[in-house]
């Protein structure tokens, strides 16, 4: 079965770095687009971007570009969302979804979610 | 706000049908496939429709989805009380460097 398992629920203050994970399992991490989707909890979904594992090619939507860095570890199929100085707009709900072998693909898999607060 | 353009929230009882529409563009719904999501209150978002019109393994044929132009709909036949969950629509634009567009999404109450 596939299984993106996400790590836990973050507290940080504006200014800190931080970087979440998504670990998975089920199919050949190196085959697929992954990335991350935002959502402000009572609000819409917001696509932030993509990697590809086998090349790490990198999609990120405009709304992000800059503002966050998607990687993965290939030895552990490990995708990982990294923000540098977090703003309290940050706050929100990531989570990880697997694409199919084209980026185009939909969303086939999602992660549990996690939680990201940023409070002073 | 949202690329796509759906109604905030469609409404309707037990066996009814409904309809959720998603409007987009020319470089979006106009050029490439429409996906479904359904997600309920406090988890993560599940595939419902993709490609347009096809169903994953599981997912009730109540459940169907077209597109014409650059609009998209969701039709859900024979209501169900466990239908009730917010519907997010979605397709790709890679004209402008945003590459996966969602709806605003629309909350479905089942009255």
């Amino acid at each position: 079965d596939v299984q993106l398992v996400q790590s836990a629920a973050e507290v940080k203050k504006p200014g800190e770095s931080l970087e979440i994970s998504c670990q998975t399992s089920g199919f050949l991490f190196t085959d697929y687009w992954i990335g991350w989707v935002r959502q402000v909890p009572g609000k819409g979904l917001e696509w932030m971007g993509i990697i590809h594992p086998g090349d790490f090619g990198v999609k990120y939507s405009s709304s992000f570009q800059g503002q966050v860095t998607i990687l993965v570890d290939t030895s552990i199929n490990t995708a990982y969302l990294q923000w540098k100085s977090l703003k309290a707009s940050d706050s929100a709900i990531y989570y990880c979804a697997r694409h199919g072998l084209a980026a185009a693909d939909p969303i086939s898999y999602w992660g549990q979610g996690t939680l990201v607060t940023v409070s002073s | 706000q949202s690329v796509l353009t759906q109604p905030p929230s469609v409404s309707g009882t037990p066996g009814q049908s409904v309809t959720i529409s998603c409007s987009g563009s020319s470089s979006d719904i106009g050029r490439y496939a429409v996906n479904w999501y359904q997600q309920f209150p406090g988890t993560a978002p599940k595939l419902l429709i993709y490609e347009t019109f096809k169903r994953p393994s599981g997912v009730p044929d109540r459940f169907s989805g077209s597109k014409s132009g650059t609009s998209a709909s969701l039709a859900i036949t024979g209501l169900q009380s466990e239908d009730e969950a917010d519907y997010y629509c979605a397709s790709w634009d890679d004209s402008r460097n945003v590459y996966v567009v969602f709806g605003g999404g629309t909350k479905l109450t089942v009255l």
